[in-house]
């Protein structure tokens, strides 16, 4: 079993629609959760971060985290052509380890 | 103010070379990551730097793997006897020392892309 693991893609979506991505992970410990984007060709920037049960909200972006299911998903809300990108899910596990465990991520295209 | 950069950005060698992957991190930030990413696949750790001690070196795969940071700033990834398998894009970050999270973010340079043919 993979680390975190990431809902298979391509997910299309039309612009302006809600495109749902979802993440689970092994590691019932684990402390807390990145979603990061990549654009093709380009490192991961980091979008959203979250670390307690419930959602959290940054512009059109909402990542809910449910630990006991051990899952976390993102939201991106009214979808742009400028989202269209891999999206990749992070773990920490915390207790002083600092690396990040990534899933393979889901791409993302935004239909204009 | 830079980011990390990472040099060179492409590297083409033989196998059996030895090549080394240099990272210079953001100024000020103390912890710097290695990771490699293979095509259709996220990043995957290999070692966590803290100053100039290498604090976790568990992601490494093999011997022919090695990184320094003599100083606490830049660092360089070393592999020796490339094999196919090594083909991919290296990724270095830096952040604040501590862990992760939203105010002490891991930056991520543009990678090198490493082709062993």
């Amino acid at each position: 079993q993979k680390e975190v693991e990431q809902n298979s893609g391509p997910l299309s979506v039309p612009e302006g629609a809600i495109a749902s991505l979802n993440c689970t992970y092994s590691d019932r410990g684990s402390q807390s959760f990145f979603w990061y984007r990549q654009y093709s060709g380009k490192s991961p920037e980091l979008i959203m971060f979250i670390y307690s049960n419930g959602d959290k909200e940054d512009g059109r972006f909402t990542a809910q985290l449910n630990k006991a299911s051990q899952y976390v998903s993102l939201l991106i809300r009214d979808s742009q052509p400028s989202d269209s990108a891999t999206y990749l899910c992070a773990v920490n596990p915390g207790r002083g380890d600092y690396k990040l465990s990534f899933g393979a991520g889901t791409t993302v295209t935004v239909r204009a | 103010g830079a980011g990390v950069s990472q040099t060179p950005s492409n590297k083409v060698t033989e196998k059996g070379k030895y090549v080394e992957l240099r990272c210079d991190p953001i100024s000020g930030h103390t912890a710097l990551y290695w990771y490699r990413q293979s095509l259709g696949q996220g990043p995957e750790f290999l070692i966590y730097f803290q100053g100039t001690g290498a604090a976790d070196d568990s992601g490494l795969p093999n011997d022919r793997f090695f990184a320094v940071r003599p100083e606490g700033s830049v660092s360089t990834l070393k592999i020796q006897r490339t094999e196919r398998g090594d083909s991919a894009v290296y990724l270095c970050a830096s952040s604040l020392m501590g862990a992760p999270s939203s105010y002490n973010e891991q930056f991520f340079g543009p990678g090198t892309r490493l082709t062993v043919l």
